[in-house]
């Protein structure tokens, strides 16, 4: 059974850097039948995808976070990890790691999820 | 942006009653070249993460009850519970991946009546 598990720091301080990390366990990782994105959740409002990365390290983003969002992989850890700079109380939510789906060569839908992992950003 | 709207953001319905939510997208999410929708409905329940129920619009992924399905093409979509059960108390949210940034639904919260 797939299983992704989030890590990392609950409270990060205003302009610093938030930084998470993503361990998969149960699932050929480096499968280009999968890819790795990131979505999060701010209290109330709707699911925001952040970006995605295939095992080869091949990113894509979404234009409104790109400028300050890294997403990298380790294929010998079975691990992704996001990394958004500059980070104000906006970047409060929680934050879940996905499996998606590669079928034809595109990206298509997200399964399994994370548990989610709430990032407070605050002095 | 491809925008998703679901309606309505909430409904309270009797247990074994019909449910209906819709989504309409601001563009066509429907693939000529396979004839395929690129969108996908998930359910959340309280403290859990999104699972997903239904993909290409109305393939229901495997393990799902088959009181839930999904219709619709182009730019409206629709999930259906058949019966509701008490089990299905939860949020649900529609999902495009038919361009980037992927975007979701604003969600519908189903409560028992």
């Amino acid at each position: 059974q797939v299983q992704l598990q989030e890590s990392g720091p609950g409270l990060v301080k205003p302009s610093q850097t938030l930084s998470l990390t993503c361990t998969v366990s149960g699932a050929s990782f480096s499968s280009d039948t999968y890819y790795w994105s990131w979505i999060r959740q701010p209290a109330g409002k709707r699911l925001e995808w952040i970006g995605r990365v295939y095992a080869s390290g091949s990113t894509k983003y979404n234009p409104s976070l790109k400028s300050r969002v890294t997403i990298s992989v380790d294929t010998s850890k079975s691990q992704f990890s996001l990394k958004l700079t500059s980070v104000t109380a906006a970047d409060t939510a929680v934050y879940y790691c996905v499996r998606g789906f590669i079928v034809g060569g595109f990206d298509n839908w997200f399964d399994p999820w994370g548990q989610g992992t709430l990032v407070t950003v605050s002095s | 942006d491809i925008v998703m709207t679901q309606s309505p953001e909430s409904l309270a319905v009797s247990l074994g009653e019909r449910v209906t939510i819709n989504c309409k997208s601001s563009q066509s999410v429907l693939y000529s070249s396979d004839n395929r929708n690129y969108l996908a409905w998930y359910q959340q329940k309280p403290g859990q993460p999104p699972k997903l129920l239904i993909y290409w619009a109305s393939t229901r992924e495997s393990g799902v009850p088959d009181r839930f399905s999904g219709s619709g093409s182009g730019t409206d979509f629709t999930l259906t519970i058949s019966s509701l059960k008490a089990e299905d108390v939860a949020v649900y949210y529609c999902h495009q991946y038919y361009s980037t940034p992927q975007t979701f639904g604003q969600g519908t919260k189903v409560e028992i009546k």
